[in-house]
């Protein structure tokens, strides 16, 4: 959905090594969310974001951290990065105001590998 | 594209079949349940969501069931065509939860 991007879309990154990933959303919500995906293990969620000042952890938030830089932009860092962080990293919205906040668009992904 | 699922389970259909994809939840407590479809090199995108008050809700070719009793919840995709081929999740969301817990998904392909 070219109305949530991310960048970059693929990195290849090494060991301990600091990395940011970028989401930015032209959907004017206010819910942002950063999710992992690993094969057999579906979408696990890492941070989300209610508003600018409400950042939450995730099931999976250790080894990351985030910032909510404006309503639109949602990073996310990994500060020493490891192998195991190797994934598929999705960025997602979802609007409050709709009734629908369960419904959530998703950006293209970002495929990190870490060596 | 990219590889979102190398251990997924599969199900294979051919083009004009039905397609019905299972799902079982965990949370008795989850108001929402919602199917996502991803194609390979995509994102998740949203297709049906049901409320745990329903048993039965129909989209265009396609409805969820509710089984609360069993807590399980199928997507049907009527006369299954090769664009329907994609790894499938179901979502919960759970009574006083803001968030989603995503299943491990399904890929469905379909052969023409």
């Amino acid at each position: 959905d070219a109305d949530v991007t991310q960048t970059p879309r693929n990195r290849i990154t090494k060991t301990g090594k600091r990395i940011m990933l970028e989401c930015s959303q032209t959907k004017g919500h206010d819910r942002m969310y950063w999710y992992r995906q690993d094969p057999g293990l579906g979408l696990r969620l890492i941070y989300y974001s209610f508003d600018v000042k409400d950042i939450n952890k995730g099931e999976i938030s250790d080894g990351y951290s985030v910032s909510r830089q404006a309503q639109a932009k949602f990073s996310l860092s990994l500060e020493s990065a490891i192998p195991n962080q190797t994934a598929l990293y999705f960025c997602a919205t979802s609007d409050k105001a709709s009734g629908r906040h369960y419904e959530q668009y998703f950006g293209p992904g970002t495929r990190l590998t870490v060596t | 594209g990219e590889s979102v699922g190398l251990h997924l389970p599969t199900l294979s259909v051919q083009e004009g079949d039905n397609s019905i994809i299972n799902c079982a939840y965990s949370n008795s407590a989850s108001d929402y349940f919602i199917w996502y479809k991803q194609e390979s090199g995509k994102g998740p995108q949203f297709i049906i969501d049901i409320r745990s008050n329903m048993d039965k809700r129909q989209g265009q070719r396609v409805t969820v069931l509710l089984n609360k009793t069993v807590k399980h919840l199928s997507l049907q995709i009527a006369a299954t065509q090769p664009g329907d081929s994609a790894v499938y999740f179901c979502a919960e969301r759970g009574t006083g939860f803001q968030k989603l817990v995503f299943g491990t998904g399904t890929r469905l392909l379909v052969s023409p």
